[in-house]
């Protein structure tokens, strides 16, 4: 049973380039997050997306979307990147906060260094 | 929103001694609690959680408690080993009401296990 995969491991943008990041949840989980992780913190939530739609929200601005396909893989869409962006962007899967025993998985994460 | 506090930042501990984390939330409607382990370089690896309803989580070395009333929550690994050796984050998920939930971090612990 594959776990929560993401690509790519590892890029370099260029200030004011894009990235996409892609996610593919974990076999049976409807649901996909997306936390970044600077150097030295701990994950902070980007989004959440449950059947194609974004459900909530973190405190990131607008620059930050993201897609759920029908699939239930998932990307995340950065645009006009600044240096401040550099961090590593978690996927993480679980299944709708309605089921019980819900737990929540991460990906090995994607690393982006903005230069 | 949710607020979590963690302490240590960082811990050393010898080799067969125990080593306890804790956690501080401020949103007493707040009703999960994962513990994740992150090694270098990877993405974060769940190794207990915990829910409101439960008081204490045991898996062989490692034991949760939860205070609900004082608002914390504690990780316990006993016989340490070298391998132990990685950064620990505690967690508290937050039900929003709206269908959605997240995952609010504390800052990490670096737990190094001396030889």
């Amino acid at each position: 049973d594959a776990g929560v995969t993401q690509s790519p491991t590892h890029l370099i943008k260029t200030r004011g380039q894009q990235v996409t990041l892609r996610c593919s949840p974990k076999s049976g989980h409807d649901t996909v997050s997306w936390y970044q992780q600077a150097l030295g913190q701990g994950p902070q939530f980007i989004f959440q997306y449950y059947e194609e739609e974004e459900r909530q929200r973190g405190n990131f601005p607008d620059r930050f979307s993201g897609h759920q396909f029908p699939n239930y893989s998932s990307e995340l869409n950065v645009n006009a990147l600044l240096l401040g962006d550099s961090a590593l962007y978690l996927c993480a899967s679980s299944l709708d906060y309605r089921a019980t025993g819900n737990t929540i998985y991460f990906g090995e994460g994607s690393w982006l260094t903005v230069v | 929103g949710e607020n979590v506090e963690q302490h240590p930042s960082t811990l050393s501990v010898q080799e067969g001694d125990s080593a306890v984390i804790k956690c501080t939330y401020s949103d007493s409607a707040s009703n999960y609690f994962p513990w994740y382990k992150q090694e270098l370089g990877k993405g974060p690896q769940l190794i207990i959680d915990i829910r409101s309803n439960v008081g204490e989580k045991k898996d062989q070395r490692i034991a949760v408690t939860l205070n609900k009333t004082a608002k914390h929550f504690s990780l316990h690994i006993t016989e340490t080993q070298p391998e132990d050796s990685a950064v620990y984050f505690c967690a508290a998920r937050e039900d929003s009401g709206a269908g959605s939930y997240q995952l609010t971090f504390g800052k990490g612990t670096k737990l190094s296990v001396i030889p």
